[in-house]
């Protein structure tokens, strides 16, 4: 079973603080995600990394940056911490480009950031 | 920006009854046109997915009907459960990249 983990499930932080949340996939998936999901907003695509060192902003982008040194992690970064940025972030990845892509994510299981 | 247009927002259904949930989505690739079930707590996970070339996929009581012509594609949960009980996402994907646009999402619950 493909398994993608993210460490922290639950933070609390700072307004203004760094912070980092992890995602580790075991899967040598090439592609990786970071999603941040809001009730009535669905899921908003933050960063798209499809390979080592390689990244591209997704639609939210704004007050993130990503880091990816490794293929199996994907790391997502707040710079300074804000009250919007409260929120569940989900981490997924998936293989194959192009006319390999079945759509196919696997998610971690969300860490939910409270920002105060 | 590209959308995915879904509804309802939340469902309510009897156990035995049928789910419906819409969606309409814009400008996409010609590719696969997945939903994802999340239950609370967990994150989403691929419940079935249909190609844009056939019109209908059914898996067990789940079913994707698809009309092209229409941008328009819905999930029917026949016979639902409790278990169903969950939050559904449809998606499509994107004009150009290996991404996909989900849309809001529709929380279903199952009265037993």
């Amino acid at each position: 079973d493909v398994k993608v983990t993210q460490s922290s499930r639950y933070l609390v932080k700072r307004t203004g603080e760094k912070v980092f949340l992890e995602c580790v996939q075991d899967m040598d998936h090439e592609n990786m995600f970071w999603y941040r999901q809001d009730p009535g907003l669905g899921l908003r695509l933050i960063y798209f990394s499809y390979d080592v060192k390689m990244k591209e902003k997704g639609d939210i982008p704004e007050g993130y940056s990503v880091s990816r040194e490794k293929k199996e992690r994907f790391s997502l970064i707040l710079e300074s911490a804000s009250t919007n940025q409260t929120s569940m972030y989900l981490c997924a990845s998936s293989s194959g480009l192009g006319l390999t892509n079945t759509g196919e994510l696997f998610f971690g299981e969300g860490s939910r950031l409270t920002v105060l | 920006q590209q959308q995915v247009k879904q509804s309802p927002q939340s469902l309510i259904v009897q156990k035995g009854g049928i789910s419906i949930i819409n969606c309409a989505y814009e400008n996409t690739a010609f590719d696969y046109f997945p939903w994802y079930q999340q239950f609370p707590g967990k994150g989403p996970a691929l419940l079935i997915a249909i190609r844009p070339d056939v019109s209908e996929k059914k898996e067990g009581r789940f079913t994707i009907s698809f009309n092209k012509s229409a941008k328009q594609f819905s999930l029917h949960i026949m016979d639902s459960q409790p278990g169903d009980s969950a939050t559904y996402f449809c998606a499509a994907p994107r004009a150009y990249g290996n991404k996909l646009v989900f849309g809001a999402g529709t929380i279903l619950r199952v009265k037993s």
